[in-house]
């Protein structure tokens, strides 16, 4: 299957500071990828959709000024928490797609673990 | 009520077991379905893939698909001790934008006791 990286892996801020994490897409190239946040003992919940060389496409209850995101390239998605406080803390986790066919495949990253003190 | 039900869990059996993993949806617009494996701190990793009613198998897992009572199930054969992980349902209807999205079942922690 295709792979899909994350850095980091986890990460320890204080509050009030930005926290930027990379998604990559390392042998395809990703038009679209996810954002997800995934609290303990909860489901993924879709953040956002990445496009690339476009807005995201933010769900309801996203603050998009909070949780930036920036699709430059077709292999690399990044995702800025913003002045971010203990309740961001959180499992964020990346996918993108690959397309064969009609079928969609999403490929997740290994996640990264945000803990904001 | 939630789009996807799944009961979280936890779920023990002894090794050699088969384990029989359940979601059901309200959504009836739902067209694709999936079975993805999380081990603790990690991104999930697709398991299973289906859009139509009836049976897929692969290997040990079966997936099976009840479009008419919106139930979807995994079905694990002689389960291992490395099958522990959590297991997530997810089901996705193409949107305006030409993708999938998908949503998640709470996922169901599994334990294979050796």
């Amino acid at each position: 299957g295709a792979v899909v990286s994350q850095h980091p892996s986890w990460v320890i801020c204080k509050s009030g500071t930005s926290v930027k994490i990379e998604c990559r897409s390392l042998d395809f190239q990703a038009t679209t990828m996810f954002w997800y946040r995934q609290f303990p003992k909860q489901s993924l919940m879709l953040m956002a959709t990445s496009n690339e060389g476009s807005k995201a496409t933010y769900e309801q209850g996203v603050e998009k000024d909070k949780f930036l995101i920036n699709h430059a390239s077709l292999t690399l998605s990044t995702l800025t928490v913003t002045s971010a406080h203990p309740e961001d803390s959180s499992f964020y986790i990346c996918s993108g797609i690959v397309r064969t066919g009609d079928t969609d495949t999403q490929y997740f990253g290994p996640g990264t673990r945000l803990t904001v003190l | 009520q939630k789009e996807v039900e799944q009961d979280p869990g936890p779920l023990s059996v002894p090794e050699g077991a088969i384990v029989s993993l359940n979601c059901t949806y309200s959504n009836s617009a739902f067209q694709y379905f999936m079975w993805y494996r999380q081990y603790s701190r990690k991104g999930p990793e697709l398991l299973m893939y289906t859009y139509s009613s009836g049976n897929k198998e692969d290997g040990r897992f079966t997936a099976q698909v009840d479009k008419s009572s919106k139930y979807i199930s995994l079905f694990i054969r002689d389960s291992q001790p490395s099958d522990s992980a959590t297991y997530l349902c997810a089901m996705s209807t193409l949107n305006s934008g030409g993708y999938q999205k998908v949503t998640f079942g709470t996922g169901t922690k599994l334990q294979v006791i050796p």
